[in-house]
């Protein structure tokens, strides 16, 4: 099993909705990551927090909002999406954002489709 | 030019033979690498990572660093059938406006029973 918890694992979503994606760790890790990933194509970074604080911010549309309520918790808040944004969207941690080397955990992710 | 390069594939590999996959990097800052393997439809899961130039073994994995050449590898020896995925090369770099962890592009393993 993971150790990185995302829920919900599924969701369908209209372009009108609001609905959020959480992520959860318990590895005492002090940066967690947003990547979004389409099919056949690599994951890409969407946001870094760091000992939560937003620390990248890879110019991801507003429609986006994240939010680090503590140092185990991380929220996706999804509103006004597009068709387009339909994905997997996976939540990673590691020990550090400026000690890598060990790598990333990631969750199992949420398939997203946006109606 | 892509900051992490590699070849999509697939690789087809009969069961049993090593397979061998390559990833050049752009940006002579990255400090470390990593390759990943994801199964269609599930998430990336770390299989090794290295930092110093020269080879890293972990069981039947093999990866190699070549930071003069900007080059990583990754050898499967005795290929099983349960290998077959896409592997992705990911490159840790520092940057000014923060550090992260870039992946290519991935190439597709099919190994063949």
């Amino acid at each position: 099993d993971t150790e990185v918890t995302q829920t919900p694992k599924h969701l369908v979503m209209g372009m009108t909705n609001k609905k959020s994606l959480k992520c959860e760790q318990h590895m005492g890790h002090r940066a967690m990551y947003w990547y979004k990933q389409k099919a056949k194509k690599p994951p890409e970074l969407m946001f870094v927090y760091s000992y939560e604080k937003l620390s990248i911010n890879e110019s991801v549309p507003s429609r986006f909002s994240p939010e680090c309520p503590n140092s185990s918790l991380l929220n996706l808040h999804l509103h006004a999406l597009q068709p387009e944004d339909s994905a997997l969207y996976l939540c990673a941690s590691s020990q550090d954002s400026d000690r890598e080397h060990y790598g990333y955990t990631f969750g199992s992710g949420t398939r997203l489709t946006v109606v | 030019q892509k900051e992490v390069e590699q070849n999509s594939g697939p690789l087809s590999v009969p069961e049993g033979a090593i397979a061998s996959l390559n990833c050049t990097y752009s940006d002579r800052g990255s400090q470390s690498f990593f390759w990943y393997r994801q199964y269609s439809g599930k998430s990336p899961e770390l299989i090794m990572f290295i930092y110093s130039n020269g080879d890293k073994e972990d069981g039947r994995f093999t990866a190699q660093l070549n930071k003069a050449s900007q080059y990583v590898s990754l050898l499967i020896r005795d290929s099983q059938p349960s290998d077959s995925a896409t592997y992705l090369c990911a490159a840790y770099m520092i940057k000014a406006a923060g550090n992260k962890l870039t992946f290519g592009g991935g190439t597709r393993v099919l190994v063949k029973p």
